[in-house]
């Protein structure tokens, strides 16, 4: 069975101040691995797949990386509007997407 | 990207009732799900939507209580059925137009009391 593990759980960061999050991953034969934002009370904003150890994403203040057990995602010189829960999913030899329980992001100004 | 659009947005039902929530995509694709987001948890895949034919569920869902219809590329429907306050949770669309792009709709958040 697929296991995707978020941590931390909630960061607090304050604006500027740079920080990770990490998504370690258990699938049999991984075809991607997917980033989301979630604001409350909205569904979750597509930000990037990842598809082979080794491979980087960037898209504003926010890069991915991938190795064959993990994916971090960077947040640099984050601001208040940054603040989101961050969800990582991943999909194996099928379409299904099997998501972590995320973790949720507030930059203090 | 994907413009999908969910209705309702929002309900309050009562135990034993059921609602229908349909889901709008602008284009057609080809790959659409429903999820279950419980409170303060995780997204659950409960199914497949199959074009033009039965839907597929996860393992915990059953038609009988998650009907869903897909009568074309581009609309998709899932009933909760006979509703009980465990399933107060959002609801939400999800369309691929390929393996690796997965766009989610607003969601709908069911009440049910």
């Amino acid at each position: 069975e697929d296991q995707v593990t978020q941590s931390p759980e909630a960061l607090r960061l304050q604006e500027g101040e740079s920080s990770s999050l990490n998504c370690s991953y258990t699938v049999s034969g991984l075809r991607g691995l997917f980033w989301y934002r979630q604001d409350p009370g909205k569904g979750p904003e597509f930000l990037f797949t990842l598809y082979s150890a080794g491979e980087e994403k960037e898209k504003e203040r926010l890069k991915a990386t991938l190795t064959k057990k993990e994916s971090f995602l960077h947040i640099t010189a984050p601001k208040p509007e940054d603040s989101a829960t961050y969800l990582c999913a991943v999909q194996a030899d099928d379409y299904k997407l099997s998501f972590g329980a995320g973790t949720t992001v507030t930059v203090r100004a | 990207s994907a413009v999908i659009s969910q209705k309702p947005s929002r309900d309050i039902c009562q135990r034993g009732t059921s609602l229908t929530i349909q889901c709008q995509v602008d284009s057609q694709v080809t790959m659409m799900f429903w999820y279950r987001q419980q409170p303060g948890q995780s997204l659950t895949l409960i199914a497949t939507a199959n074009q033009g034919s039965e839907a597929t569920y996860e393992s915990g869902f059953v038609i009988d209580k998650f009907p869903i219809s897909r009568p074309n590329l581009t609309f998709s429907t899932l009933t909760v059925s006979n509703m009980s306050p465990e399933d107060s949770s959002i609801y939400l669309c999800s369309v691929g137009y390929s393996y690796y792009e997965q766009y989610f709709g607003p969601g709908t958040r069911l009440t049910v009391t």
